[in-house]
């Protein structure tokens, strides 16, 4: 079974501030989601990287597909309190289930007005 | 309603009750998923459902039974659960087609169970 770790588990910030949160595996991603859960939803989709080295920009948001695939960060300019929410990675594992989504356990993101 | 819609979105129930959870989603799609998110744990797969046939059980207790009519519709029936089982039951769905792991789950604003 494919474990994420995903890093930091918490982050508190200022509005204005840039921040990066890390999605590590030891083995290889055959594609790889971020999501965002804010307080009493459901996580909604933010990106999907499928190329090593694919660098995706969504706004303030950067999404970074490391060259191996085993790797992804997520990278927010000048965060605002809007941001604030649970940021989860998913991935399948290659070879693996087309259904299954092995979930991170996700970086709990505060921005402070 | 659009989107993926469920009910209810607070159950407390006592180890002995029985109760269902219901999952719509307005979207057409193929795949539907019951998940559980539990405080300190990753967001776990519990059922898949792909064209109303159950094509994943991650080792899930049997007092916890999935039940698909329709594409459109996900129930997950609870009876004789632990305490340990409260949680947040988040229901998606996906369309299933090409690239495999391209696929984008929508997902509902979950039910909050509670076992006392």
């Amino acid at each position: 079974t494919q474990l994420l770790e995903q890093s930091p588990q918490f982050l508190s910030i200022q509005e204005g501030e840039n921040l990066t949160v890390y999605c590590n595996s030891s083995s290889v991603f055959s594609s790889l989601q971020w999501y965002r859960q804010e307080p009493g939803e459901g996580p909604v989709l933010l990106v999907t990287v499928v190329t090593g080295g694919e660098v995706k920009k969504l706004k303030r948001l950067t999404f970074q597909f490391g060259d191996a695939r085993k790797d992804s960060s997520l990278h927010i300019t000048a965060a605002q309190p809007g941001d604030t929410g649970l940021y989860l990675c998913a991935s399948r594992t290659t070879g693996g289930s087309n259904y299954k989504l092995t979930f991170g356990k996700g970086t709990l993101l505060t921005v402070n007005p | 309603e659009t989107g993926v819609t469920q009910t209810p979105r607070h159950l407390v129930m006592g180890m002995t009750n029985k109760k269902s959870l219901k999952c719509e989603q307005h979207l057409g799609h193929n795949a539907m998923y019951w998940y559980k998110q539990s405080a300190k744990k990753p967001l776990e797969l519990m059922f898949v459902y792909s064209l109303e046939e159950r094509v994943e059980n991650n080792s899930v207790p049997s007092r916890f039974s999935p039940e698909c009519p329709n594409s459109s519709h996900l129930f997950l029936h609870l009876h004789t659960l632990q305490p340990e089982d409260s949680a947040l039951y988040l229901c998606a769905s996906s369309q299933i087609a090409g690239l495999a792991g391209t696929d984008t789950q929508y997902f509902g604003p979950g039910t909050r169970l509670t076992v006392l």
